[in-house]
C-alpha cells in the first residue's frame, strides 16, 4: 500500500465550482498534515497545514480524520489561477523525524 | 517575504561527473532539507540537516551523496559520481525549530546527465 494515496485526477472543472480532493495516509504514527500546490515545474508551495479541528483559509478548508488516516480539501468558488497540481503530504512519522512524505498529487484544471 | 534560493536553476553534466547544487535556506531557519522529483513523479526526501549534522536520510542518499553548511548561510548537496538515473529536480526546503514543521521550498535545480 502506498504510504499517501491520492486521485491523481484529472479533476476539470468550470470556474466557480466547488471541488473536494482526498487524501489517505498509511502510517497511524504519522505527525502533521499539509496541503501542498504545485504548478508545472516549480516547486511545492505551501497551501495549508491540516489540523485535527479543521481549518480555513479563504476559500480553502482541509479537514483530518484521524481514525480513518483521511485528509480532504476543499476548494470553493474556483479561480482560474487554482489550476495546478494538488499534492497531499504528511510528516513526522516517528517522533523526531520531519521527512515529509508526498502523495503524487491530484492535478485540477480550472475552465473559463 | 523571506524565501530559500537555490542556484543554478538548470545544471547539465556528463555520467561520472561531481555537481554541487547550493541553496541558500531562509535566514532564521535551523532545519534544512533536499527532496528531489524525478520528471514525472512524486517528490521524494533525500537528507534533513540540523546542527551541522545529517538528523535523518532516506535509502536514495547513498555514498554518493553528501551535504554540507560550508558557511552560515549555504547548503550545498553534492553528488560524486553522477548515475544517468541521478537526473531530476533537486528541491532545497527549511523550516524553523518550533512549532509544526512546515517546510519551505526553493525554486529547484534541474539536474541533467547526459
Amino acid at each position: 500500500r502506498k504510504e499517501v494515496e491520492q486521485d491523481p485526477g484529472p479533476f476539470n472543472v468550470p470556474e466557480g465550482a466547488t471541488v473536494a480532493f482526498n487524501c489517505t495516509y498509511s502510517n497511524s504514527a504519522s505527525q502533521s498534515f499539509f496541503w501542498y500546490r504545485q504548478d508545472c515545474r516549480k516547486e511545492p508551495k505551501l497551501l495549508m497545514s491540516v489540523y485535527s479541528s479543521g481549518n480555513e483559509d479563504g476559500r480553502f478548508t482541509a479537514q483530518l480524520n484521524r481514525a480513518s488516516q483521511y485528509i480532504s480539501l476543499l476548494i470553493r468558488d474556483s479561480k482560474l489561477s487554482d489550476s495546478a497540481t494538488y499534492l497531499c503530504v504528511v510528516g513526522g512519522m516517528d517522533t523526531g523525524r520531519r521527512a515529509l512524505t508526498f502523495g503524487s498529487g491530484t492535478r485540477l484544471q480550472v475552465q473559463p | 517575504e523571506p524565501e530559500v534560493t537555490q542556484t543554478p536553476s538548470h545544471q547539465v553534466t556528463q555520467m561520472g561527473q561531481e555537481v554541487i547544487l547550493r541553496c541558500v535556506p531562509i535566514s532564521n531557519h535551523l532545519y534544512f532539507y533536499w527532496y528531489r522529483q524525478i520528471l514525472g513523479q512524486k517528490v521524494e526526501f533525500l537528507v534533513s540537516f540540523y546542527n551541522n549534522e545529517i538528523s535523518e536520510k532516506s535509502e536514495i542518499f547513498d555514498d554518493q551523496f553528501s551535504v554540507e553548511r560550508p558557511d552560515g548561510s549555504n547548503f550545498t548537496l553534492k553528488i560524486r559520481s553522477t548515475k544517468l538515473e541521478d537526473s531530476a529536480m533537486y528541491f532545497c526546503a527549511s523550516s524553523p525549530l518550533a512549532g509544526v514543521d512546515e517546510q519551505f521550498f526553493g525554486p529547484g535545480t534541474r539536474l541533467t546527465v547526459l
